[in-house]
């Protein structure tokens, strides 16, 4: 199974600033990384597929990148409504794998 | 635009067995992958495994071969899981997700079924 280790675990941040979450593969993906933000009693909502492709509806301050099995989720101008924890997934083979979520906090 | 109606939560005895349904709207489930991802309380998210409705094939991640039970019905477009001999860490949200081809992200997700397992 492909696993993916992401970082950190939680973080804080205030409004306005930007963050950075990354996930790194066990092996190669070949870009097919996803994003997804959860809040509280909800289903995760698609922000990023592919890497770095915003979904439809996601606001442009979310992006992703790559550099070799290491993916990147930046959020920038942070504001009240990104608290949320953030998951990643490969979605290049069964079984699908996520990793273990990052809480992001906005002082 | 797809929808996913999940049913309601679930109260199980350990031991005993529970069927989860998630009824499509707005598309036919013959032309998805239905994905199973469970999340237990306060933790991270773990794919179970995708039924193609069309066919009934079905692939399961290695931990969940012999607790889950993927199934379909066309005629009503509902897929189905059947979680058995059930266990206390079998406590948990368990969400469906169509994929329209064999690999990509999840778009679409239902609201989820909270399984609690409990004597």
């Amino acid at each position: 199974d492909i696993q993916m280790t992401q970082s950190p675990a939680s973080l804080s941040a205030s409004l306005g600033e930007t963050v950075t979450i990354e996930c790194l593969a066990s092996e190669d993906i070949y870009s097919n990384l996803a994003w997804y933000q959860q809040k509280p009693g909800k289903s995760p909502q698609l922000l990023i597929y592919d890497a770095s492709s915003l979904q439809d509806g996601v606001p442009s301050r979310f992006s992703g990148s790559e550099s070799g099995t290491q993916y990147s989720l930046e959020i920038n101008s942070l504001q009240s409504e990104d608290a949320a924890t953030y998951f990643c997934q490969q979605h290049h083979d069964y079984p699908f794998t996520f990793g273990s979520g990052t809480k992001l906090e906005i002082k | 635009e797809v929808q996913l109606q999940q049913s309601g939560a679930e109260l199980g005895k350990p031991g005993t067995s529970v069927k989860l349904s998630c009824k499509v709207s707005g598309y036919n489930i013959r032309n998805t992958y239905m994905h199973w991802v469970n999340q237990r309380p306060g933790k991270g998210l773990e794919w179970i495994g995708r039924i193609d409705p069309a066919n009934g094939n079905t692939i399961y991640a290695e931990k969940f071969k012999s607790k889950a039970t993927l199934t379909a019905d066309t005629s009503s477009n509902t897929a189905y899981m059947q979680l058995s001999q059930l266990k206390s860490d079998d406590t948990a949200i368990y969400f469906c997700a169509p994929l329209m081809y064999t690999t990509e992200p999840f778009a679409y997700w239902g609201q989820g079924t909270l399984v609690t397992v409990s004597s």
